[in-house]
């Protein structure tokens, strides 16, 4: 098993550029998380998807956008990337929810210029 | 004021030493309550588990948890040069619900 995967691993884009990052989990699990990570702020919560099918708001959704294609796959998308949005990227997926253990994928590192 | 505090350190101490981890919280719905570690340029991965006051051991890491003063603690015994990583708490209200992360603690042990 793969587990969690995410694509790309780098990515540089100009202020106003768009694109979608992708993740993909092979353990058949419900919930699906993306996080970004910055210096001093710890892991803070984009959107998440406790469901197939359903979607809400983490702690900083403003200028990002989610799909949940499937049960395996959960993307990201920047509709006008701005530099305050260079950071590194996570993707997770757990069981159900809170009470089980949030298996993360490798992270993706972006920079916007 | 953020729902989970963690000092961000840096921490270092020496090898074999025992390493004490802390974190305090201001809700008091939490009910789960997790200790993740992150390796330099890696994600996260789940290192203790609990949802209940009271400690949990796990080899070297003990697990702490005071929810009448809303305290976490993790120790690390015989502490290595490969404990060095990043220590995030985190907790969780509920089965179905969002957890919630400090901003972490960055240890070094020193060989």
């Amino acid at each position: 098993n793969a587990g969690v995967t995410q694509t790309p691993k780098f990515q540089v884009l100009k202020t106003g550029q768009s694109m979608t990052l992708q993740c993909a989990q092979d353990m058949n699990h419900n919930s699906m998380y993306w996080y970004r990570q910055d210096p001093g702020m710890g892991l803070r919560l984009i959107y998440y998807s406790a469901s197939e099918g359903t979607t809400d708001k983490g702690e900083v959704p403003n200028g990002y956008n989610v799909s949940r294609l499937n049960k395996r796959e959960f993307s990201l998308r920047l509709e006008s990337a701005a530099p305050s949005q260079t950071s590194v990227y996570f993707c997770a997926s757990s069981e159900w929810g809170g009470r089980n253990e949030q298996f993360f994928g490798p992270g993706t590192r972006l920079t916007v210029l | 004021q953020k729902e989970v505090e963690q000092d961000p350190g840096p921490l270092s101490v020496p090898e074999g030493a025992i390493v004490s981890l802390n974190c305090t919280y201001s809700n008091s719905a939490f009910q789960y309550f997790m200790w993740y570690r992150q390796y330099s340029r890696k994600g996260p991965e789940l290192l203790m588990y609990t949802y209940s006051s009271g400690n949990k051991e796990d080899g070297r890491f003990t697990a702490q948890v005071d929810k009448s003063s809303k305290y976490i603690s993790l120790f690390i015994r015989d502490s290595q040069p490969s404990d060095s990583a990043t220590y995030l708490c985190a907790k969780s209200e509920n089965r179905d619900d969002k957890i919630i992360f400090g901003k972490g603690t960055r240890l070094h042990i020193l060989p």
